[in-house]
């Protein structure tokens, strides 16, 4: 039972354009979302965040839009960079603790 | 500097030799995880720790075991691994509901 799921493995952008990645969520209880970023041969490191009181987080080039009707979220990055390709993961956490649940990740590639 | 820190961090083994991946944290954190992460079901929780002693199953347990002694280690152990043991495995902590920080990882091959 995936509660998380990012159904997208891949995504390429050209430089300078907006990277959407997509993220969907089954467990109503989720009420806290992250993102990750992460290189190869690293661990992921914590990007941005998003309570379940909010609609939009914005840090930098980077946004997070929450839509808890329709269990959804996105991340935004704009404009996008080389630098930025990695796998992208997204997580959710319930109020009750502090355990997360990922999703499968999405591979972004920004080509110059 | 903030540290999780993990060892090994590359490891091939046999099947059936007990092995540990050690997890160490500096942040004083309460909450710390192993993940393991597989092409295509990105990161799953095998089993987490609320604080010294208090361990609890993940997602994925089954062929681990873990250990709460002291509150900046937590090693994840392989009693007698199997080849669909083979993974890449990430320590995590987090203090309460802040983000988590994670290891650098540690690549396993089973054979």
């Amino acid at each position: 039972d995936q509660q998380v799921k990012q159904n997208s493995p891949s995504l390429s952008v050209q430089e300078g354009r907006i990277s959407i990645l997509n993220c969907d969520y089954t467990n109503s209880m989720f009420d806290y979302f992250l993102w990750y970023k992460k290189y190869p041969a690293e661990g992921p490191t914590f990007l941005i965040s998003i309570s379940s009181i909010k609609d939009k987080n914005e840090d930098g080039r980077f946004t997070v839009f929450l839509n808890k009707s329709a269990k959804h979220l996105s991340l935004h990055i704009v404009p996008s960079q080389p630098g930025d390709s990695a796998v992208y993961f997204c997580a959710a956490r319930g109020s009750s603790g502090s355990r997360l649940t990922f999703g499968e990740g999405t591979q972004l590639t920004v080509n110059p | 500097e903030a540290q999780v820190t993990q060892n090994p961090r590359y490891l091939i083994t046999v099947t059936g030799k007990k092995l540990t991946v050690t997890c160490s944290q500096n942040m004083n954190h309460e909450y710390m995880s192993w993940y393991r992460q597989d092409p295509g079901l990105g990161l799953r929780q095998i089993y987490y720790s609320m604080n010294v002693e208090v361990t609890d199953k993940g997602d994925v347990p089954e062929g681990y075991k873990v250990s709460r002694k002291e509150k900046r280690n937590f090693p994840l152990i392989l009693e007698s691994p199997s080849p669909n043991q083979t993974s890449l495995y990430f320590c995590a902590t987090s203090r309460g509901n802040t983000e988590a920080f994670f290891g650098q990882g540690t690549r396993l091959t089973v054979v």
